[in-house]
């Protein structure tokens, strides 16, 4: 019930290119779905985050597709650059405290040149 | 202003021992929280503590760990008796409680050998 699933593990694209990475959800009483971006040795940073009230949020090069339905989101980077090779965690929470997330596995991100 | 804090950043101990780590939230943050990421896994929540409140411990993997939170401000997490399956990077992180967005540290690196 709890559960977000990711996918793929792991993504190769080369520069220019569009980086896709999915999530899946159960429990329909998350209401906010934020991504994060982990570079080696750091700590997670938030990139974007949506919720439900809305089907797709953009900034900059990132965009959210969030499907309520199908209880699913992603994450698009587009023009894809080697900077943006991080580890990606897709995650979910809301309630009565939105810093208590539920996370997903994580999609490693590689960008060549 | 300065990020949250974490120390150690590295400790390596031997199985049996006791071992403590702190957070120093950012200042004026009301919510602090414990996250583990065990070795290509993404996060795990484990505890959450918000101003005065009783401190949601939903996430605690079990009662080896323990973790307080003095003044408001800086957490210690305790684990007894370390495994080696509590091998990770505890993160910690904070926000103002009412807020979406949470702030992570850069994690401490635990290796019970």
């Amino acid at each position: 019930q709890q559960q977000v699933k990711q996918s793929p593990q792991s993504l190769i694209v080369q520069k220019g290119g569009i980086s896709i990475i999915n999530c899946a959800y159960e429990n329909t009483a998350f209401d906010y779905f934020p991504w994060y971006q982990q570079f080696p040795g750091k700590g997670p940073a938030l990139l974007i985050a949506i919720r439900p009230d809305v089907s797709e949020k953009k900034e900059g090069r990132f965009t959210i597709s969030f499907n309520k339905s199908a209880k699913q989101f992603s994450l698009h980077i587009m023009d894809s650059q080697p900077g943006d090779s991080a580890t990606y965690f897709c995650a979910a929470g809301g309630g009565t405290s939105y810093g208590k997330l539920t996370f997903g596995q994580g999609t490693i991100l590689t960008v060549h040149p | 202003g300065a990020g949250v804090s974490q120390s150690p950043s590295n400790k390596v101990t031997e199985k049996g021992k006791d071992v403590e780590l702190r957070c120093d939230p950012i200042s004026g943050h009301t919510a602090l929280y414990w996250y583990r990421q065990s070795l290509g896994q993404g996060l795990e929540f484990l505890i959450y503590f918000q101003g005065n409140s009783a401190p949601d411990k939903s996430g605690l993997p079990s009662d080896r760990f323990s973790a307080e939170r003095t003044g408001g401000s800086v957490s210690t997490l305790t684990i007894q008796r370390t495994q080696q399956e509590d091998s990770a990077v505890y993160l910690c992180a904070s926000n103002e409680g009412s807020g979406n967005t949470i702030y992570f540290g850069e994690g401490s690196w635990l290796t019970v050998v």
